[in-house]
């Protein structure tokens, strides 16, 4: 149980374009689920919570315009960034919680290359 | 201000016990939690203190003081694969719907030697 699915894992896009992640829960249902963002040899850094059916609650620094969430069922919640360059570039990877202790499952994670 | 302090890279022979140290210092608790991360992976979740003492689940233990701001990562009988980045991670109160959010340390990078 408590398996969390993200795809693409690697997408390669040019300055300019919006790319679209995807995580879902496949065996559970979860309210909340969290979007974070990992430079080569650095820890996660969360970027926003992403709660079902309202708006995302995005961490201090993370411009919202930018980074949209969408967590429009309870188990699908979708990251967009938006006219993407190559600063953005980056290893996105959302969790979901689950169960009583409420732990953090996280996706295979997705890795950005913005030409 | 908000810390989770642990160290950057420790190296033990296959077979042997590592230990991994984490002090944090953070403004609330709710749990600490530890993740096993092989490069360009996702973590992967490995334990859960929200009391004090310790946690065991085969190979791997962890352990906490809430008063020292203290927890550990304990590696019986390395293998090979055991080489990885292993994260320590503070979960803030809950907030609203929300259960908290987590706060991670660098990472230790665990080097398996033969």
């Amino acid at each position: 149980g408590a398996v969390v699915s993200q795809h693409p894992s690697w997408v390669i896009c040019k300055s300019g374009t919006s790319v679209k992640i995807e995580c879902r829960s496949l065996d559970f249902q979860a309210t909340t689920m969290f979007w974070y963002r990992q430079f080569p040899k650095q820890s996660l850094m969360l970027m926003a919570t992403s709660n079902e059916g309202s708006k995302a609650t995005y961490e201090q620094g993370v411009e919202k315009d930018k980074f949209l969430i969408n967590h429009a069922s309870l188990t699908l919640s979708t990251l967009t960034v938006t006219s993407a360059h190559p600063e953005d570039s980056s290893f996105y990877i959302c969790s979901a919680s689950y169960g009583v202790k409420n732990i953090q499952y996280f996706g295979a994670g997705t890795r950005l290359s913005v030409l | 201000g908000q810390n989770i302090d642990q160290p950057t890279e420790m190296t033990a022979t296959e077979g042997a016990i590592v230990q991994i140290n984490c002090t944090y210092q953070t403004s609330g608790f709710n749990g600490l939690f530890w993740y096993q991360q092989h490069a360009g992976e996702a973590p992967t979740f490995l334990s859960y203190n929200v009391l004090d003492g310790l946690e065991e689940k085969g190979r791997f233990s962890s352990f906490l003081s809430r008063s020292k701001g203290y927890s550990y990562l304990l590696l019986k009988e390395l293998q090979m694969k055991d080489s990885a980045s292993y994260l320590c991670a503070v979960r803030s109160p809950p907030e609203g719907d929300s259960w908290g959010k987590l706060q991670f340390g660098a990472g230790t990078q665990v080097v398996v030697t033969p």
